[in-house]
């Protein structure tokens, strides 16, 4: 399978513990995104990189998140002192340049 | 901001009915717009898209035309089949100079069950 792959599909935590999801893009993707899809809502842009770099964080993503590719390859996303309100769908989708978003299935986060 | 209105699910019909989803944006300057399919257990799938007024994207029986004078993108499909069952997302992606055009922006999505 040589699609976007993500880790793990799903985590149960209580709240005030961190968490942390990877992302395995397709391999010759420079494009890497993060969103979050909460029940009844369509998915919402978090951040994105372009090879290593990451060139715009939304306003959603307050300091208790952190994403990083360090070598422009897989991505983790990071949640410290997780809330009840962080419990979402984390999405995450590779591309080329200018070209289509091939999604992975999500990480499903439930704090309790 | 850019924003994206999708009718309101469920939606539920019986096989070979015809299936219209509405979508309206909101964007200034000409955005590209899309459908994205979410089957059961699996990931975001771009469905079709166009990219400029009057451009009508297909795929797999579905079709939507790109109209600029009533800003809409709706989605039809003239038979359906119990495999459309998915939840179906419009979207767009504004366009900006330089090729930065990497954020996508989602109506809420409408499920879409299909009975035999």
């Amino acid at each position: 399978d040589t699609g976007v792959s993500q880790d793990p599909r799903h985590k149960i935590t209580k709240r005030g513990q961190n968490v942390t999801f990877r992302c395995d893009p397709i391999s010759e993707h420079n494009r890497l995104y993060w969103y979050r899809q909460t029940l009844g809502q369509g998915p919402e842009f978090l951040t994105y990189f372009q090879n290593e770099a990451q060139l715009e964080k939304s306003r959603l993503l307050s300091d208790r998140f952190s994403a990083e590719r360090p070598k422009g390859s897989f991505s983790t996303l990071e949640i410290q002192r997780t809330e009840q309100g962080d419990s979402a769908m984390y999405l995450c989708a590779s591309s080329l340049a200018t070209g289509e978003l091939f999604f992975g299935e999500g990480s499903r986060l439930t704090v309790l | 901001g850019d924003s994206v209105t999708q009718m309101e699910g469920p939606v539920t019909l019986s096989e070979e009915a015809f299936l219209t989803i509405n979508c309206t944006y909101t964007a200034t300057g000409y955005p590209s717009l899309f459908w994205y399919v979410q089957y059961p257990g699996e990931g975001l799938q771009l469905l079709l898209k166009a990219t400029k007024a009057d451009d009508k994207g297909s795929n797999k029986g579905f079709e939507a035309t790109y109209r600029k004078e009533t800003t809409s993108f709706h989605l039809e499909k003239g038979s359906v089949q119990v495999s459309d069952s998915a939840v179906y997302f419009c979207a767009l992606i504004q366009r900006k100079s330089g090729g930065s055009n990497y954020k996508l922006t989602f109506g809420k999505g409408t499920l879409l069950t299909v009975n035999p």
